[in-house]
């Protein structure tokens, strides 16, 4: 099965600053199968993006997604008091389906 | 607005079966993908195994033993069923919507609320 390593592990930043969090794929995603959710306390995953880049229904063009084989990337242009939570990598392109560990995003 | 809604029993003793069921509304089931996903602190989140809207299932190898998915259209409602468990099965258990145009392997669209599931005697 294909592991997801996210890093950092945590991320401290400020609101308006832009975070970048990282996805690597171990054997190699072949397509661009990979999609990205963000989680808060006590709630389910939501999907922000599918296709490494492609946006969700009704999320904010402040993220973005890239990449392609072994390394993605989630970016938040610029962090609004409601994006901190842990957000987690995830690839379809081969069965079973894998999640990556995490990254949290916390207030500095 | 297609919501999802997970129900069992919360506690569940060792060695007995888990049974949970999602309940969909807002939506058909038929025409999509289904499928079940854990999460739990020492393992994050776990693909379970899913259900095809033609009644097709496919599970994670690591499970694939113990599990049994079906679905029930008349009711708009799938479940999961899986054996003899462990307190390794100590999770909380979501149901989730596979993305449009998108078949087994998928990425999830709509998720249930959650549900805690405790294996204990």
């Amino acid at each position: 099965e294909i592991v997801l390593t996210q890093s950092p592990g945590t991320l401290s930043l400020s609101p308006g600053e832009r975070a970048t969090l990282s996805c690597r794929a171990s054997p190699s995603i072949s397509s661009s199968y990979l999609a990205w959710y963000q989680q808060k306390p006590g709630q389910a995953p939501r999907l922000l993006i599918y296709g490494a880049s492609s946006r969700a229904t009704g999320i904010p063009d402040r993220f973005s997604g890239s990449g392609s084989g072994t390394e993605f990337t989630l970016t938040i242009s610029r962090l609004e008091p409601e994006d901190f939570a842990v957000f987690y990598c995830q690839q379809y392109d081969s069965s079973p389906g894998t999640f990556g560990q995490g990254t949290k995003v916390e207030i500095k | 607005q297609v919501q999802l809604q997970e129900s069992g029993p919360g506690l569940v003793k060792p060695s007995e079966t888990l049974s949970l069921t999602c309940t969909v509304s807002g939506g058909s089931i038929s025409g999509y993908y289904w499928s079940w996903i854990r999460q739990s602190p020492g393992k994050g989140l776990e693909w379970i195994g899913h259900i095809s809207y033609r009644g097709s299932a496919n599970y994670n190898p690591s499970l694939k033993s113990r599990i049994t998915i079906s679905g029930d259209t008349s009711k708009n409602q799938f479940s999961l069923q899986l054996s003899s468990v462990t307190a390794a099965d100590t999770a909380v258990y979501y149901c989730a919507r596979h993305g449009h145009f998108c078949g087994g392997d998928c990425y999830f669209d709509y998720w249930g609320q959650g549900t805690q599931v405790t294996v204990s005697s």
